[in-house]
């Protein structure tokens, strides 16, 4: 199975940051790689797919992007709403595999 | 609107069964994939398994955890799927998520449903 390897696994950060988040696959995905954010009692939900698109309805200020084995989630600005566990997914291959997830909370 | 709703979760003693159901709505269902995912309790996300659509003979896919045990079926004329689980383990204590997915490999998991939530417990 393709490991997925997510970095940081929790951080703080305040309103208006720029957040950076990273997912590192064992081998590599081409470019089948999606993020998903998941709020406390929520259901997850997708932001991106195939490592830059932007899910219809999701605000500009979050992109992806990367090759091969490495992928990073961007925020440019974070905002209250998007305090969150955010989640990598590989789809390259099966099992289709998560990443451990990221909980960017207030700092 | 595109709505996905699960159902028949509950407690279980380990070795027990139990099958969950994933009502689907606002979308042509029988043209689609479709999964199940599961979160353990604080846990993070895991894939449980696939059924394809007619086009691919109703084909399934499983992770290797829940092979063997957990079978996956859709009635396209009920616009439903299904998990049936056996030979439970406390270890598959999770809420259970059904999810759409397309048959093209730029399309999976979205949108999911709101969950149910399986606990196996003597």
């Amino acid at each position: 199975d393709i490991q997925m390897t997510q970095s940081p696994s929790a951080m703080s950060a305040s309103v208006g940051d720029r957040v950076t988040i990273t997912c590192r696959a064992s081998q590599g995905i081409s470019n089948h790689l999606d993020w998903l954010q998941q709020k406390p009692g929520k259901v997850p939900k997708r932001l991106i797919y195939d490592v830059s698109s932007l899910q219809s309805g999701v605000p500009s200020r979050f992109s992806g992007s990367g090759s091969g084995t490495e992928f990073t989630l961007t925020i440019s600005s974070l905002q209250p709403e998007d305090f969150a566990t955010y989640y990598c997914l590989q789809h390259n291959s099966y099992p289709p595999t998560f990443g451990q997830g990221t909980k960017v909370e207030i700092k | 609107e595109v709505h996905l709703v699960e159902s028949g979760g509950g407690m279980v003693q380990p070795g027990g069964s139990l099958r969950l159901s994933c009502a689907a709505s606002g979308f042509t269902f029988s043209d689609h994939y479709m999964d199940w995912v599961r979160q353990a309790p604080g846990k993070g996300l895991e894939w449980v398994g696939r059924i394809r659509n007619r086009g691919n003979s109703y084909s399934t896919e499983y992770a290797a955890s829940v092979k063997g045990r957990f079978t996956i079926s859709r009635d396209d004329s009920k616009n439903s799927l299904y998990l049936q689980m056996n030979s439970l383990k406390t270890e598959d204590t999770a809420v259970y998520y059904c999810a759409r997915s397309s048959d093209n490999w730029s399309d999976w998991f979205d949108p999911w449903g709101q969950g149910t939530l399986v606990t196996v417990s003597s």
